[in-house]
């Protein structure tokens, strides 16, 4: 079973730009969640979607969206960015449904550098 | 206070050693309690998972659950260099969700 793919693997951006991550989740889960890594705070949960509907969201400012597709796929887009937003981007896939999200599965995250 | 707190390391043992890694936390809502593995590079991989309180083994690994003091603790015996990571505590309540994470325990294994 093919695991969760993020693409890219690394995106160098600049300050003000905007910038789309891709997630795909793993055959048959339903349920995508996006983290960001940092060194300083460490993971911390951005949103979840489940069915192409987000049913949590982080404490980050609006800048950061994301949507799901009807096939589960996902994206994250952050706008106007800021140096902070330089992290390592994870997602998560998890079967979801009534399931709690503890069998996330993550993928290899997006490096993504603002300059 | 952060929600979940987890000393940071690093932490060096010979290989053979016992580790115990630690999380505390704040929330009494956290019902769900889990360990993540992260190598440099790469995303985390879940290793334990547990409900509520309790212990839970896996080969090498057992996993404690102490609510009443709001304390986990990630046990690993026989450590091999291959152990070598960050090592994440996470949290989650009864919707489950989110996941709650401590900033991680960079572990290094020496043969």
């Amino acid at each position: 079973k093919a695991g969760v793919t993020q693409t890219p693997r690394y995106l160098i951006k600049t300050r003000g730009q905007q910038v789309t991550l891709s997630c795909s989740p793993i055959s048959g889960h339903r349920s995508v969640s996006w983290y960001q890594q940092t060194p300083g705070q460490g993971l911390q949960f951005l949103f979840e979607y489940f069915s192409e509907t987000q049913r949590n969201k982080g404490n980050f400012p609006g800048r950061f969206s994301g949507r799901q597709f009807s096939n589960s796929r996902s994206e994250m887009n952050v706008s106007t960015l800021e140096l902070g937003d330089s992290a390592l981007y994870l997602c998560a896939s998890n079967p979801g449904g009534n399931r709690v999200n503890t069998e996330a599965f993550f993928g290899q995250g997006t490096r993504l550098t603002v300059v | 206070q952060k929600e979940v707190e987890q000393d940071p390391g690093p932490l060096s043992v010979p290989e053979g050693a016992i580790v115990s890694l630690n999380c505390t936390y704040s929330n009494s809502a956290f019902q769900y309690f889990m360990w993540y593995r992260q190598y440099s590079r790469k995303g985390p991989e879940l290793l334990m998972y547990t409900y509520s309180s309790g212990n839970k083994e896996d080969g090498r690994f057992t996993a404690q659950v102490d609510k009443s003091s709001k304390y986990i603790s990630l046990f690993i015996r026989d450590s091999q260099p291959s152990d070598s990571a960050t090592y994440l505590c996470a949290m989650a309540n009864q919707a489950g969700t989110a996941l709650i994470f401590g900033k991680g325990t960079t572990l290094s294994v020496s043969s």
